[in-house]
C-alpha cells in the first residue's frame, strides 16, 4: 500500500533538546510538506521541498529544519529555538508541487514538553 | 493577502439534517479550491476539490460549487451521518506553483 508514514506518534521534549520528526512516503512524490496543527489555528507551513535536496521555509520556520538527501524522506527536527513546540505535526506529499495537486497526509506526530 | 474564512464551529447536527459550513476566500488570480476532511486522531484526507469557476466538486455526497463572484466555496450535504463527524478545512492556492492556505477549519458533530 502506498502511502505516507510519520513516527513516532507521539514524542516528548525536554527544555533545550533537539528532536526529529520522520516522515517516509512511497508514493513516488517530488513535493513534500511539513505543517503544525495548533487548537483553533488551521494548519500552518512550517517548510516545503518541491524536489529532492531542495527546501523553502514556509510562514512559521522559526526554530525548525529539514533535510532533504532522499525523495521518500523529508525529516523535520524541532530545534531548541522553538520556545513553543507543542502541537501537532502532519506531513504531507503530492506529484509536484502547488497549483491543482492533491495533497496527501501522514497520520501525524504529536509533540509534547516534559 | 490570500486568506481562507470558515464559519466559527462546532456544528452540531442531528443524524440526516442538512449541512452547510460556509467558507469565503481572497486571493489574487484564479485559484484552486480545496475541502480536506479530518477524522479524530488522524491526518487529513481531500474531500472534494475544484479549479475554476463555476465548477462543482463532489464526494461522499459532499458537494461545494467555485463561486468567483462571491468569492466562495461552501460545503453542503443533504443527509449528514455519525461517521461525517470530523473537522472539515476548507484551502485553496495561492497561485500556481505555491502552497496551500487552510481555513481554520469547522468542526461537525454528529448524533444519532
Amino acid at each position: 500500500d502506498g502511502g505516507i508514514t510519520q513516527s513516532p506518534k507521539y514524542l516528548f521534549r525536554k527544555e533545550g533538546q533537539n528532536v526529529t520528526l520522520s516522515c517516509e512516503q512511497n508514493l513516488n512524490h517530488d513535493a513534500m510538506y511539513w505543517y503544525r496543527q495548533d487548537p483553533g489555528q488551521g494548519l500552518r507551513l512550517i517548510y516545503y521541498s518541491q524536489i529532492v535536496n531542495d527546501f523553502q521555509k514556509g510562514d512559521i520556520a522559526e526554530g525548525y529544519s529539514v533535510s532533504r538527501e532522499k525523495k521518500e524522506s523529508f525529516p523535520l527536527t524541532v530545534t531548541s529555538a522553538q520556545k513553543n513546540p507543542t502541537a501537532f505535526y502532519l506531513c504531507a506529499s503530492s506529484i509536484s508541487f502547488g497549483g491543482a495537486e492533491t495533497q496527501y497526509f501522514g497520520p501525524g506526530t504529536r509533540l509534547l514538553v516534559l | 493577502g490570500n486568506s481562507v474564512t470558515q464559519m466559527e464551529g462546532p456544528v452540531t447536527l442531528s443524524e440526516e439534517a442538512f449541512l452547510t459550513i460556509n467558507c469565503t476566500y481572497t486571493a489574487t488570480g484564479y485559484p484552486s479550491l480545496f475541502w480536506y476532511v479530518q477524522y479524530p486522531g488522524e491526518g487529513l484526507q481531500l474531500l472534494l476539490k475544484a479549479t475554476k469557476a463555476d465548477d462543482k466538486g463532489s464526494n461522499k455526497g459532499f458537494e461545494a460549487t467555485y463561486r468567483k463572484e462571491t468569492t466562495s466555496f461552501h460545503l453542503e450535504k443533504g443527509s449528514v451521518q455519525v461517521s461525517d463527524s470530523a473537522v472539515y478545512f476548507c484551502a485553496l492556492t495561492r497561485q500556481a506553483g505555491t502552497a496551500l492556505i487552510f481555513g481554520k477549519g469547522t468542526t461537525l458533530s454528529v448524533s444519532s
